[in-house]
């Protein structure tokens, strides 16, 4: 079966200007989590939705926002681009009863 | 509060050697663990996980984890490196109550020597 996919997987964008990431879970899964990784602060969690409700939320601005939908694809929006936003953004997916998240390979998004 | 603490950013190793990387964690609530491996420009991927089951966990690709809560240490191993095994590894803890976030340490990279 499919595994996680992540769109586009790279993006270069100016700061100021916003941008949407998309992530499409493994089907079947309604659990989307997703996680920022930078050199310098390593792999911090970002949002966890399940079943099109945000179940938890990281330490990150209100500039950071998500969204699921019922076929339990998410998004994830970052508005008004700080150079600092530049990181690899990766996506992962819980199945119902399981404990083991499956990693999308990411979007890297460079901010000039 | 949980956290992970990965000791040596770096690991190297002869092709053949024991590989060690090193975790401790803290958390208030009995944690479940993982080993994750990263590949250049790839996203993470589960090596092996602790639930609170048996304490000596075998993953994929010959890695084996021991849990020891006396010492809060889940370090992984495996008996003889590969040069395939060259990349970087993180350890992450997570509550797995109401949420499947998972906190990660600051990663360790293995270097395989031929």
């Amino acid at each position: 079966k499919a595994g996680v996919t992540q769109t586009p997987r790279y993006l270069i964008k100016t700061r100021g200007q916003q941008v949407t990431l998309s992530c499409s879970p493994i089907s079947g899964h309604r659990s989307v989590s997703w996680y920022q990784q930078t050199p310098g602060q390593g792999l911090q969690f970002l949002f966890e939705y399940f079943s099109e409700t945000q179940r938890n939320k990281g330490n990150f601005p209100g500039r950071f926002s998500g969204r699921q939908f019922s076929n339990s694809r998410s998004e994830m929006n970052v508005s008004t681009l700080e150079l600092g936003d530049s990181a690899l953004y990766l996506c992962a997916s819980v199945g119902t009863g399981s404990d083991e998240q499956f990693f999308g390979p990411g979007t890297r998004l460079t901010v000039l | 509060a949980q956290s992970v603490t990965q000791l040596g950013s770096h690991v190297s190793v002869s092709e053949g050697a024991l590989v060690l990387l090193r975790c401790n964690y803290s958390s208030s609530v009995p944690p479940y663990l993982f080993w994750y491996v990263q590949y250049p420009n790839q996203g993470l991927q589960l090596l092996l996980k602790y639930t609170s089951a048996a304490t000596l966990v075998k993953g994929i690709n010959g890695f084996e984890a021991e849990f020891k809560k006396s010492e809060t240490s889940f370090h992984l191993t495996k008996p003889s490196a590969h040069m395939s095994d060259a990349a970087e590894y993180f350890c992450a803890v997570s509550r797995m109550d109401s949420s499947y976030k998972l906190i990660f340490g600051s990663g360790t990279r293995l270097l395989v020597r031929p």
